[in-house]
């Protein structure tokens, strides 16, 4: 089934750990996205990249680093976790960037992590 | 600042109508989005409105109105599967999207 995976489902982590969500799209989608979604706040966008080999900083991108390889694979990456970057994370694509944006974004099935 | 504003819950009826709400104050305006998402899953794409007026799509609608900054979501003949939260998205001049934190959609039989 075409669409997004996310990786891995649910992760507890320990404070300081370094950790990385990964994220793989076949809809051969140039933008990819990260975003938190917390208990009571809209969505926040953490990183961005409009095409394969550039990336951009969202509203929220303290602590966190992306990089985009290639069109498919948008790995998501906590350098050193804090209990505030507890969250469900959403990877999402869509067909344009955010630049002149009008398509949906499709959603994968979002990463439960826990910092302690 | 930025904001859009929804309410934080509704509760309505197996059958009936209801109406969401979304009233928004973003830094230009280049479309409003609205998008469901069902407990513990990925939000998925409704509805896109960019100029005023009402665009319908089976049991479900979406109007907008620019000059008052506001949009609503009908949502008509509900099911119980339309439990969920709705979420309302602007994008603004900068083509950022300002998300709204959802409407949590309550449907008692």
């Amino acid at each position: 089934i075409a669409g997004i995976t996310q990786a891995p489902t649910s992760q507890i982590l320990a404070a300081g750990r370094r950790m990385t969500l990964r994220c793989t799209q076949d809809m051969r989608h140039n933008a990819m996205y990260w975003y938190r979604q917390d208990l009571g706040l809209g969505l926040r966008l953490i990183h961005y990249s409009n095409t394969a080999g550039t990336t951009g900083k969202g509203e929220v991108p303290d602590g966190y680093s992306v990089s985009r390889a290639n069109t498919d694979d948008f790995p998501l990456t906590l350098a050193s976790a804090v209990p505030s970057q507890t969250s469900v994370y959403f990877c999402a694509s869509s067909d344009s960037g955010l630049q002149g944006d009008t398509g949906e974004l499709f959603f994968g099935e979002g990463s439960r992590l826990t910092v302690l | 600042g930025q904001n859009i504003d929804q309410p934080t819950e509704m509760t309505a009826t197996e059958g009936a109508i209801v109406q969401i709400n979304c009233t928004y104050q973003t830094s230009g305006f280049n479309g409003l989005f609205w998008y469901q998402q069902h407990a513990g899953e990925a939000p998925t794409f409704l509805s896109y409105n960019v100029l005023d007026g009402l665009e319908e799509k089976g049991r479900f609608s979406s109007f907008l109105s620019r000059s008052k900054g506001y949009s609503y979501l009908l949502l008509k003949e509900l099911q119980m599967k339309d439990s969920a939260s709705y979420l309302c998205a602007v994008l603004n001049s900068n083509y950022q999207l300002i998300w709204g934190a959802g409407t949590k959609l309550i449907i008692k039989p």
